[in-house]
């Protein structure tokens, strides 16, 4: 049972915009500390796509965004495309647990 | 920037087994550094972080007691010692740097080590 809580699946045609969402609570997302999502392509390291709750690093689509708001933060993606199904990741850190977690992660499948 | 983990293998139920980080292409001692796990089919897990000079370290409850983190920024790696280990602790052990101070995001990660724990 993973601390943040994320929908094991997502889908989206082609072109569709798709959101992941991403629930914790008031030890850590609730806390103020910040949100980070990562793409996870099959059999390959996980890749940094949000930092800082909105903030794309270089290179990184701007079809990719995330927010945050109270004790719940969300990537979206608009215009899918086929090479975005994979997996995706939150992560933030936890005041109760003194350490950093991760959701369960999201398997996005484009249609 | 570049992370490349070694020392994964197949070890049997109460062994042990020691995994290297080397990292190049930043300048390691000024960073960070967290060990990631990843079990067959699952999620993320947060095994352990170091912060820059060794001073401080963390462990999620899973593994606190039985793992040992450490680094030596002479050399520019970063160790996982993992004791008393058990089936559970059979995954993808990816090394990851941190890029702030505090409760920071990581970025970039190796390609990870597998660690099958069995019989």
């Amino acid at each position: 049972q993973s601390v943040l809580t994320q929908p094991p699946s997502v889908s989206g045609a082609p072109g569709q915009r798709v959101t992941i969402s991403c629930t914790g609570s008031s030890s850590n997302i609730g806390a103020g500390y910040d949100v980070h999502w990562y793409q996870q392509l099959p059999g390959t390291a996980p890749k940094l796509l949000i930092y800082g709750n909105t903030n794309r690093p270089s290179g990184v689509p701007d079809r990719f965004s995330g927010s945050k708001s109270g004790t719940s933060a969300s990537l979206a993606i608009s215009g899918l495309q086929a090479e975005d199904e994979t997996d995706y990741y939150c992560q933030s850190y936890d005041s109760s647990l003194s350490g950093w977690v991760f959701g369960g992660g999201t398997k996005l499948t484009v249609l | 920037v570049q992370l490349v983990e070694s020392g994964g293998g197949l070890v049997q139920p109460g062994g042990s087994l020691r995994l290297s980080c080397a990292a190049s292409g930043f300048t390691f001692s000024s960073y960070g550094m967290t060990w990631v796990r990843q079990a067959p089919g699952k999620g993320l897990e947060w095994v352990s972080t170091i912060t820059s000079g060794g001073g401080s370290t963390y462990y999620a409850d899973s593994v606190k007691g039985r793992f040992i983190i450490s680094r030596d920024n002479s050399k520019n790696t970063l160790y996982l010692q993992m004791n008393s280990l058990r089936g559970e602790d059979t995954a993808v052990y990816y090394c990851a740097k941190k890029v702030v101070p505090s409760k920071s995001w990581f970025d970039p990660w190796g390609q990870g080590t597998r660690v099958t724990v069995s019989s």
